[in-house]
């Protein structure tokens, strides 16, 4: 079992729609979570990052962490075909805070 | 303000061979990473480093060697390269730690092995 796991998708969703993409860690001891975005062909960049339980907005999008049930997900409002990319979680292990585990990303797809 | 730059941005090599993927980066970030990149196992740490001389494990060390004797500069060899190492490298940096920080990656290299 990979430590930090996705649907690769595609998720297709129509323009001006939320966009929900969701992440599921192994690791309790997981303790920083982040959303990065990578366009086909480029490098990935951060959208945010999540530490506390609930909610954290940043413009369209908003992060969810629920520690509990060891799920993340990222909600992209009035989602843009500008929005389509792969979307990587990532989570520090509990075993060392210095590095990242990624999941596979979730393709997300935007049409007009 | 150049960043994080990666070199070559493409490279063939040929089974056995031993190849360097450069990393340099202009901001003084403490921490570098090392990281491939492949179809359905999304983004693997190979290689990190907390600061200059000190370097640890990732994921997926197995055929790679490291070094950093300079803060900028962490580059990555594959003493005999071989046709699974076939893959997108990313190099990436970060001022602290991952639990806290941004890591701010390069534009990568893509190296494949015949």
């Amino acid at each position: 079992q990979k430590e930090v796991e996705q649907n690769s998708g595609p998720l297709s969703v129509p323009e001006g729609a939320i966009a929900s993409l969701n992440c599921t860690y192994s690791d309790r001891g997981s303790q920083s979570f982040f959303w990065y975005r990578q366009y086909s062909g480029k490098s990935p960049e951060l959208i945010m990052f999540i530490y506390s339980n609930g909610d954290k907005e940043d413009g369209r999008f908003t992060a969810q962490l629920n520690k509990a049930s060891q799920y993340v997900s990222l909600l992209i409002r009035d989602s843009q075909p500008s929005d389509s990319a792969t979307y990587l979680c990532a989570a520090t292990p509990g075993y060392n805070t210095d590095k990242l585990i990624f999941g596979t990303g979730t393709r997300l797809q935007v049409f007009p | 303000d150049a960043g994080i730059t990666q070199s070559p941005r493409y490279k063939i090599t040929e089974t056995g061979r031993q190849v360097t993927l450069m990393c340099h980066q202009t901001w003084s970030h403490s921490y570098m990473f090392w990281y491939r990149q492949d179809l359905g196992h999304g983004l693997r740490l190979i290689y990190y480093s907390a600061a200059a001389d000190i370097t640890d494990k990732g994921e997926v060390p197995d055929g790679y060697v490291v070094s950093r004797s300079k803060t900028e500069n962490f580059p990555l060899t594959l003493e005999s390269a071989t046709r699974s190492q076939t893959s997108v490298y990313f190099c990436a940096s970060s001022t602290s730690g991952a639990r806290t920080d941004t890591q701010y990656f390069g534009p990568g290299t893509r190296l494949t092995v015949l």
